[in-house]
């Protein structure tokens, strides 16, 4: 059973960076079948998906945060990580780690505030 | 983007009762769409892909149905346990896209 956790700071100022990273048990990130993402919950609004990234590190990023997104994988640790830069309060939310669609991780809030 | 309208947002029901909840989309996607349960604090969980395909191990009270544009997900008979927040989810075009959720309520 493939298990997502995601891990980082709970808050984080305003036009800082925000970066989590993601821990994968039970898979590995090393397998050329799948892509690993990154998907958000702002309060009160759906879901947003972020991007994704390959073992290869080839990226797709949603073109609304492109400028600010950058993914990353660390085939080592089995983890991949997700940076967004110059954050605003908007960017307050849930963020999910995955292998989508079947697994997922519990979520990590992140709140944007000085 | 491809838009996902989903609807209604929310739903009181009852054990036993039956529940539709649809998803429009804004364009064809090829039956590219996902049904996910979520109870907070929790993962979301796959119940439906490629909008009629059951997951393994999902009680087959759970369907889906639809293509091209309009989706349809059921459950037969509501289970105490059922009582979540379900969405859906386009994997037709990048960026993947989601509904706005549907609340589930007692």
């Amino acid at each position: 059973q493939v298990q997502l956790q995601e891990s980082g700071p709970g808050l984080v100022k305003p036009s800082e960076s925000l970066s989590l990273t993601c821990t994968v048990s039970g898979g590995s990130v090393s397998s050329g079948r799948y892509f690993w993402s990154w998907i958000r919950q702002p309060p009160g609004k759906r879901l947003e998906w972020i991007g994704c990234i390959f073992y290869s590190g080839s990226t797709h990023y949603n073109p609304s945060l492109q400028s600010r997104v950058t993914m990353s994988v660390d085939t080592s640790k089995n983890q991949f990580s997700l940076k967004l830069t110059s954050v605003t309060a908007a960017d307050t939310a849930v963020y999910y780690c995955a292998r989508e669609p079947e697994y997922w991780g519990q979520g990590k809030l992140v709140t944007v505030s000085s | 983007d491809i838009q996902m309208t989903q609807s209604p947002s929310s739903l009181s029901a009852s054990v036993g009762d039956r529940v539709t909840i649809t998803c429009q989309a804004t364009q064809d996607i090829n039956n590219y769409l996902n049904w996910y349960q979520h109870k907070p604090g929790k993962a979301p969980k796959l119940l439906i892909h490629d909008a009629s395909d059951l997951e393994t191990g999902v009680p087959s009270r759970f369907s889906g149905s639809g293509s091209g544009t309009d989706f349809t997900f059921t459950i037969s008979s509501l289970q105490p346990e059922d009582f979540a927040t379900y969405f859906c989810q386009q994997y037709d075009s990048l960026p993947y896209t989601f509904g706005q959720g549907t609340k589930l309520e007692i």
